[in-house]
């Protein structure tokens, strides 16, 4: 966790193409990598997320890949619906207080 | 189960005014902590428990004081309300500080006049 950082902070997508989320962190100890979606008037919950041992994991349009090396997970989602407008947050996570990144609002047009 | 409790919803106050926001939950979750979002902004943490007794600071803890004196409850305390704390209020609950999932309640949106 710690410095956590996002890119893009908004994207725009038309229904039906595929959007990716970059989250990059500073603190080697993360091993828990999570992203949370937040719709309007709610608070975030989580959709997908990844441990240390796993490079990538899928759950049918939504997936997320590690490199630890690296320090950045992604958030992919793929066949995009205006139900996929959202905020997402990632918030990489070790042994310490939990911190998120800065957030990309996404909006998907029909 | 209730999860996350977050009391009261919406709330106005006026400048100088003191409140306590509500946070209760009933996973026996350990770790609890305070979100403040602002509008087209993120979540920046305002203080978090990793226990019954235990508190400590995020990044944004001036004008808010917290205690935890039982697993399920974490009341958050505005001392002398003023409209830079007009601002939406999320309390979150985790099994432990460490790699699990966090759950969130609805959210208390704050005006200070």
């Amino acid at each position: 966790g710690e410095n956590v950082e996002q890119h893009p902070s908004t994207l725009s997508v038309q229904e039906g193409d595929s959007a990716v989320i970059k989250c990059t962190y500073s603190d080697s100890a993360s091993n828990y990598f999570p992203w949370y979606k937040q719709e309007l008037g709610k608070g975030p919950q989580l959709i997908i997320d990844i441990r240390s041992n796993v490079g990538e994991k899928k759950d049918q349009r939504i997936a997320v890949t590690l490199n630890k090396t690296a320090k950045h997970f992604s958030l992919h989602i793929t066949e995009t619906q205006p139900e996929d407008s959202a905020v997402y947050f990632c918030a990489p996570r070790g042994f310490q207080k939990l911190v998120f990144g800065t957030g990309t609002r996404l909006l998907v047009s029909p | 189960n209730a999860g996350v409790t977050q009391t009261p919803k919406f709330q106005v106050l006026k400048t100088g005014q003191s409140m306590t926001l509500q946070c209760a939950q009933d996973m026996n979750h350990e770790y609890m902590s305070w979100y403040r979002q602002d509008p087209g902004m993120g979540l920046r943490l305002i203080h978090y428990s990793v226990g019954a007794g235990i508190t400590d600071q995020g990044e944004v803890p001036n004008g808010y004081n917290v205690s935890r004196s039982t697993t399920e409850d974490f009341p958050l305390r505005l001392l002398s309300a003023a409209p830079s704390q007009t601002s939406v209020y999320f309390c979150a609950s985790s099994y432990s500080i460490a790699r699990t999932e966090a759950f969130f309640g609805q959210g208390t949106r704050l005006t200070v006049v």
